[in-house]
Order: structure tokens, then sequence, then C-alpha cells
């Protein structure tokens, strides 16, 4: 088992390029995250995806956008990159159903540079 | 979900236990507790969980008050490589608005030789 993959690891991105990270689980969870983390700072939360085909707003969704293509695969796009997206971004995933109070696996980590 | 306060930072001698604090004086019937603990810029990792009984696993133990307002982490044998940012969140069970987890700035916990 890969557990949960992120791709790419790092990534320099110019003021105003779009790109997307690409997160994958492999353990068959329900839900799915997405979390940034600025140098001496906790996670914040972007967004997350309870179920498949649902998605929603965490505490920071501003200049993001998101995808659950699947089960499997949960997407984060910058549209228009801006140097305060700068950062650490952490893709994660449990499960949720029947009532279980899952653990959270994280990625590595895909570390974003925007000049 | 409740939120939780704990201290920007702690040291602990290296053999010795690390006792983590965590207050989450409005947490819920329903709400768990969880600990996950991130060494320098990995993914977080779990730790341990629980409701409202004492946890114990092969990491660490949690230590819940009767009222569930605090908990303790506890790492009995703490070594260098313990040394990390540990998150106490709270959160309550699956479905809608609760299914989100935020985390807070952590405790520092530097384990020195």
């Amino acid at each position: 088992n890969a557990g949960v993959t992120q791709t790419p690891k790092f990534q320099v991105l110019k003021t105003g390029q779009s790109m997307t990270l690409q997160c994958a689980q492999d353990m068959n969870h329900n839900s799915m995250y997405w979390y940034r983390q600025d140098p001496g700072m906790g996670l914040r939360l972007i967004y997350y995806s309870a179920s498949e085909g649902t998605t929603d707003k965490g505490e920071v969704p501003n200049g993001y956008n998101v995808s659950r293509l699947n089960k499997r695969e949960f997407s984060l796009r910058l549209e228009s990159a801006a140097p305060s997206q700068t950062s650490v971004y952490f893709c994660a995933s449990r499960d949720t159903t029947g009532g279980r109070a899952g653990e959270l696996f994280f990625g590595e980590g895909s570390r974003l540079t925007v000049l | 979900d409740a939120k939780t306060t704990q201290p920007p930072s702690m040291d602990c001698a290296e053999g010795r236990a690390a006792n983590l604090p965590c207050n989450h004086s409005t947490i819920s019937g329903n709400e768990y507790v969880y600990w996950y603990r991130q060494i320098h810029s990995q993914g977080p990792q779990y730790i341990i969980h629980g409701l409202k009984n004492n946890e114990t696993n092969e990491m660490a133990s949690l230590i819940i008050t009767e009222d569930r307002k605090s908990s303790t982490l506890i790492l009995p044998h703490a070594t260098l490589r313990d040394t990390a940012v540990y998150y106490c969140i709270v959160r309550g069970n699956y479905g809608g608005a609760t299914n989100k987890l935020i985390f807070g700035t952590g405790t520092l916990l530097a384990v020195q030789p």
C-alpha cells in the first residue's frame, strides 16, 4: 500500500500561473482533505470532501478550487497563483464510514513557491 | 468543532515521561479527542484518540478528565526522535460539518539529551 500520494513534491510558479496538485489514496477512504502549512504555523484546512461527489470549504478556501474526481482522487487547483499561496500543502484521507472515528493519513506534502 | 488550547512549547529530558496538556472546555458529548504529531515538515502522524475513557497504545497514553474538558498525552519514555509539534484536536463523529478537522498551532516538544 502506498497510502496517500501527492504530486508534485516541489513546484515553483510565477504569479498568475495556474496549477493543480494531485492526491490519490489507495485505502478506500471516503473522506479526503487539503491543508496548507506556512512556516512556523499549524495546518489550516483549505477544502475537504466528506464522500465521493461532495466538497466543502474549510478555513482558508479563497484562491483554490477542488475536485473529487472519484473515491481515490482529490485535486487542488490554484487558478491564478499569488505569492501568499507559497506554502506546503498536505493531502489527507480517512475512513468515516459506519460510525468509525477514523484516523487521518497524510501524504508527504507538496512544497509550492510562488514568485 | 470544539477549539483546543495547548502550550506553545515544552521541554522534556530524554528518558523521562513527557506530559502534554490540552484544554477543550467547549467539547460536546459526541466529540473525540485526537492527537497527532509532526516531525520537521513531514506529514502529521496519528498517535492516539479517545472519547471518554483513558486509552493506551504502543506510542502513548491519553488521559481524559472526567468532565472531558481537558486531556493529557503521555509519552512514557521520551527519546530524541519524539521531538516534534504535537497537535490536539477535538471533532465530532462523521458526517456533515463535523467531518472537517481543524488543527491549531500545537505544542513544540523538545526532548533534551
